[in-house]
């Protein structure tokens, strides 16, 4: 069964700052997505970027990038220019490619970073 | 505008009483799916269903249940059954064929009283 790991529970950066968030995630197969979601306070999940697994250039959305190894199965966010919208809770998760079959829609999540933005 | 509503935002429930969760979408979705939220533990799959008529369990069903005799709904019942069933729960929804990650809900927060 695949999983998805968030090592850092928490984080912090300084407004303007770069951060990033790691994930990790076991998978034995090849063709897959992976995706961030931010959780703000307001609880709404919001989609902040994905990843086809078969894509070698990392996707990028305005401030926010991903650094993704396929060989090292980490996809890490990066968010450029930190801003104070940015505090959220943000969630890394895999999702397998239909050409597998069965129920290959569940998204598998990861336990979630809650990263706090210093003005 | 398309999406999905949850209602109601907020739900308490007495020992021993069944609840029921509402999730509905006009987004044409085939897929829906019902997670719960607890800290420290992310998004845990309770439901899902991937066309009228049928479902399946998700990691952790036991003391819920589902229904879906319309393609825009997905309502989660949590039975008495549930022995901790305080948290966060949120809806999503998919098409089955599609690339894309999922739209959710606003979610309903549960709590036992």
């Amino acid at each position: 069964a695949q999983t998805v790991t968030q090592s850092q529970p928490e984080m912090s950066v300084q407004e303007a700052e770069t951060v990033t968030l790691s994930c990790t995630y076991d998978t034995s197969e090849s063709d897959y997505y992976l995706f961030w979601y931010k959780q703000p306070p307001s609880r709404q999940m919001i989609l902040v970027i994905r990843q086809e697994a078969y894509k070698q250039q990392n996707a990028t959305e305005n401030r926010f990038s991903v650094n993704f190894q396929k060989a090292a199965k980490s996809f890490s966010l990066k968010i450029s220019d930190s801003q104070l919208g940015d505090a959220a809770m943000y969630f890394c998760a895999y999702r397998r490619d239909p050409s597998y079959g069965g129920a290959t829609n569940k998204l598998i999540f990861g336990t979630g970073t809650l990263l706090a933005v210093q003005p | 505008d398309g999406g999905i509503t949850q209602s109601p935002k907020y739900l308490f429930r007495k020992e021993g009483q069944n609840v029921t969760l509402s999730c509905e979408q006009n987004l044409n979705h085939d897929a829906m799916y019902w997670y719960r939220q607890d800290p420290g533990q992310g998004l845990r799959l309770i439901y899902y269903s991937q066309i009228v008529n049928d479902f399946q369990k998700g990691d952790i069903a036991e003391g819920y249940s589902v229904s879906r005799e319309k393609k825009e709904s997905f309502p989660l019942t949590v039975t008495s059954a549930q022995k901790n069933p305080t948290a966060f729960y949120l809806c999503a929804s998919t098409p089955v064929e599609g690339l894309y990650g999922y739209t959710f809900g606003s979610g309903t927060r549960l709590t036992v009283v």
